[in-house]
C-alpha cells in the first residue's frame, strides 16, 4: 500500500526555468509533509518541509504548496539550477515525534545547463 | 565528524552469509531509522528503533531479518542467511527526541551486494 505516491519517475527542466515536482498521499493522518535531496552514493538530505496547519512554506528558491483537500503537495525550484539534478523524495509522517517517517518512489529531476 | 556514520559503506557476501550494517546516529540523537532501497526503488522504512527499544519494525521482513540499538554502541541491522533478493542500499537515518522541522538525518548508506 503506497501511502505517499510520486508520479513521475523523472522530470527534464532547462536551467533558469521553474521546476514543478509532485505528491499525492492517501493517509488523512499525515500532518508532517518533507521534501529530501539525493545525489548518488550519498544519503538522504533534508530540504524543506511544512506542517498541515499550512498551505505554503518558503526557503530561498524552494517553496513547498500543500492541498490538504486534495491530499497533494508539491515542490516548486525557481530559479532551476544545474546543480539541482538530483532525485527528490516525497516524504510524509504523523507527527514531528516517534513515528516513522514514509517515503515516495522519488523524481528524478534533470536540469540542463 | 558530527554526522550519521554507517559502515561499512560496501559489504558484499555471498548466499547463506550474515550480513551486519552498523550505524552510529549524530550525537545527541536518540532514535534511530533503517530504511531501505532496492535498485531504481524508492526507499522503504524498515525499522524505528530508541536506545534499547524497537518502536516499530512494521517494515522488517518476518525472517531473517533483525534490528537492535543498545545502550552502548551503535544500531546494528543484521540479516541472516542472505539471498540475492536482499542486494540494496540501507539508510539509517537518527533524529533528536524532538523534531521541531520533522527531519531525519541520513547517512551515506551501506551497499550490500549479495553473491
Amino acid at each position: 500500500d503506497q501511502q505517499v505516491k510520486q508520479n513521475s519517475p523523472s522530470l527534464s527542466v532547462q536551467e533558469g526555468r521553474i521546476s514543478i515536482l509532485n505528491c499525492d498521499y492517501t493517509n488523512s493522518m499525515f500532518d508532517y509533509f518533507l521534501w529530501y535531496k539525493k545525489y548518488p552514493a550519498e544519503g538522504p538530505t533534508f530540504l524543506i518541509s511544512i506542517s498541515s496547519i499550512k498551505d505554503k512554506n518558503e526557503d530561498g528558491r524552494f517553496t513547498v504548496f500543500l492541498n490538504k483537500s486534495a491530499k497533494h503537495l508539491s515542490l516548486h525550484i525557481v530559479p532551476s539550477q544545474p546543480g539541482d539534478s538530483a532525485v527528490y523524495f516525497c516524504a510524509a509522517s504523523v507527527g514531528t515525534g516517534g513515528f516513522k517517517t514514509i517515503f515516495g518512489a522519488g523524481t528524478r529531476l534533470f536540469v540542463k545547463a | 565528524n558530527a554526522g550519521v556514520m554507517q559502515n561499512p559503506r560496501h559489504l558484499v557476501r555471498r548466499r547463506g552469509q550474515e550480513a551486519r550494517l552498523r550505524c552510529s546516529p549524530m550525537k545527541g540523537h536518540s532514535h534511530v531509522y533503517w530504511y531501505r532501497q532496492l535498485p531504481e526503488e524508492g526507499l522503504k522504512f524498515m525499522v524505528y528503533l530508541q536506545k534499547e527499544n524497537i518502536i516499530d519494525e512494521s517494515g522488517m521482513p518476518k525472517e531473517r531479518f533483525s534490528a537492535e540499538f543498545p545502550k552502548e554502541g551503535p544500531s546494528i541491522l543484521r540479516i541472516q542467511q542472505v539471498v540475492r533478493g536482499d542486494s540494496a542500499a540501507y539508510f539509517c537515518a537518527s533524529s533528536p527526541r524532538d523534531r521541531p522541522t520533522g527531519e531525519l538525518f541520513f547517512g551515506e548508506g551501506s551497499r550490500l551486494t549479495v553473491l
